[in-house]
This record gives structure tokens, sequence and C-alpha cells, in this order.
């Protein structure tokens, strides 16, 4: 299967400090990526939908100014914490597609955020 | 809102067993599943997906099986092996998994295999 690879993996920052979390596909074009948000023994939420070269699609309750989603080219989309707080600790996981075939999405191996 | 959801939290199942997982929708217009595997720290892995024009998928020791009278999903390991540990979602999806939509999990299952 593709491949979609998330860096970094594991990432401490101090309460009031942005992070970046990065998404890339490796062998195929990823005209759509989402952003998904796990917190420990939970289920996956889905936070964002973004496409190539537009604006980020929020769901419900996630704030846009907080989680900034850039996906300016067809292989790498990141997702921003900003300010961000202890409660934002959390598992983040991407996922990437070609929406121009008829597959499932993919998934990177996830980002563990601690913030303290 | 709709969301898929799961019967059980965990299942535990002894070595070379088979094991069943559930799973619950209510999105009448989710035309498309797909189940995961979650380990510890990692991100989903796709195991096995079905549209809702088919019934009954089966892949290498997994068989998912879709009723859709009900809004019903079940995956169903074959003789299952220690790596078989992990969490199980579903997941669905509307646009027959084509289009940019998001998927929808459920709450996952914690499948645990007993020597």
């Amino acid at each position: 299967g593709a491949v979609v690879s998330q860096h970094p993996s594991r990432v401490i920052c101090k309460s009031g400090t942005s992070v970046k979390i990065e998404c890339r596909s490796l062998d195929f074009q990823a005209t759509t990526m989402f952003w998904y948000r796990q917190f420990p023994k939970k289920s996956l939420m889905l936070m964002a939908t973004s496409n190539e070269g537009s604006k980020a699609t929020y769901e419900q309750g996630v704030e846009k100014d907080k989680f900034l989603i850039n996906h300016a080219s067809l292989t790498l989309s990141t997702l921003t914490v900003t300010s961000a707080h202890p409660e934002d600790s959390s598992f983040y996981i991407c996922s990437a597609k070609d929406s121009s075939l008829n597959t499932e999405a993919f998934f990177g191996q996830g980002t563990r955020l601690t913030v303290v | 809102g709709e969301s898929v959801g799961l019967h059980l939290p965990t299942l535990s199942v002894q070595e070379g067993d088979n094991s069943i997982i559930n799973c619950a929708y209510s999105n009448s217009a989710s035309d498309y599943f797909i189940w995961y595997k979650q380990e510890s720290g990692k991100g989903p892995q796709f195991i096995i997906d079905i549209r809702s024009n088919m019934d009954k998928r089966q892949g290498q020791r997994v068989t998912v099986l879709l009723n859709k009278t009900v809004k019903h999903l079940s995956l169903q390991i074959a003789a299952t092996q220690p790596g078989d540990s992990a969490v199980y979602f579903c997941a669905e999806n509307t646009n027959s998994g084509g289009g940019a939509d998001g998927l929808t999990f459920g709450k996952g299952t914690h499948l645990i295999i007993q020597p």
C-alpha cells in the first residue's frame, strides 16, 4: 500500500508554545489529507479535511485558529497546534488519499503530543 | 449526530480460536465500510473494506460481513494469533470511499489473545 509519513512521532512542548506536525505522502499525490485526534483509549475523531491548495474544512467544535492546517503541495500537509495547553495533549494522526482514485485513505503512524 | 459504534469494548479469545468483532452503524447513507487494526502508539492499519453493494468479503484470515437491514458490520478473524492483539475499529464513509469525506470511526474493540 501507499506510504504516509508523519513527523515527529513524539513531541513534548511547553504550554504556550506552538508545535508543527508534518504529514507526507511518499509515493502518491495526496489531493486530500485528513487530520484526526485520538485521546487515550478512545476512538479517532476527524478534526479537519484539507484539499491541496485550498483552505481546510474543520469539523464542528474544532478551533481553526488553534489548529492551523496547511496543504500547499500534493505531498505535504502540516498541522500546527498554536499556543498549546496541556488539554491539547493527544495522539494526532493524518491520512491521505488521491481523490481521483477510488481507494481508501492511507494513515500515518501518528504523533504523540505532550504539553507540559 | 449519527456515528458508528461497537458492541463490546474488550474481547478475549484463546489463541487459535476464531474471533468475531461487531459494529453497529446508524448512518443509513453510509456505503463504504472499513476495518482497521491499531496497535499501541501506532496509526490505524487497513485490514479489509466492503462496499454497500456487497454483504460479504473475504481476505487472508479475515471476513467482513455487512447487514444493511440492521446496520450491522462484523469482522471475523480465523485462527487468531498473538499478533492479532490490538484495538479494532470499524469506520464508515459515504461516497463509496471516493471523494474527499473523512471517516467516522467506531469506539473500538480491544482484542486480547490468550495463550
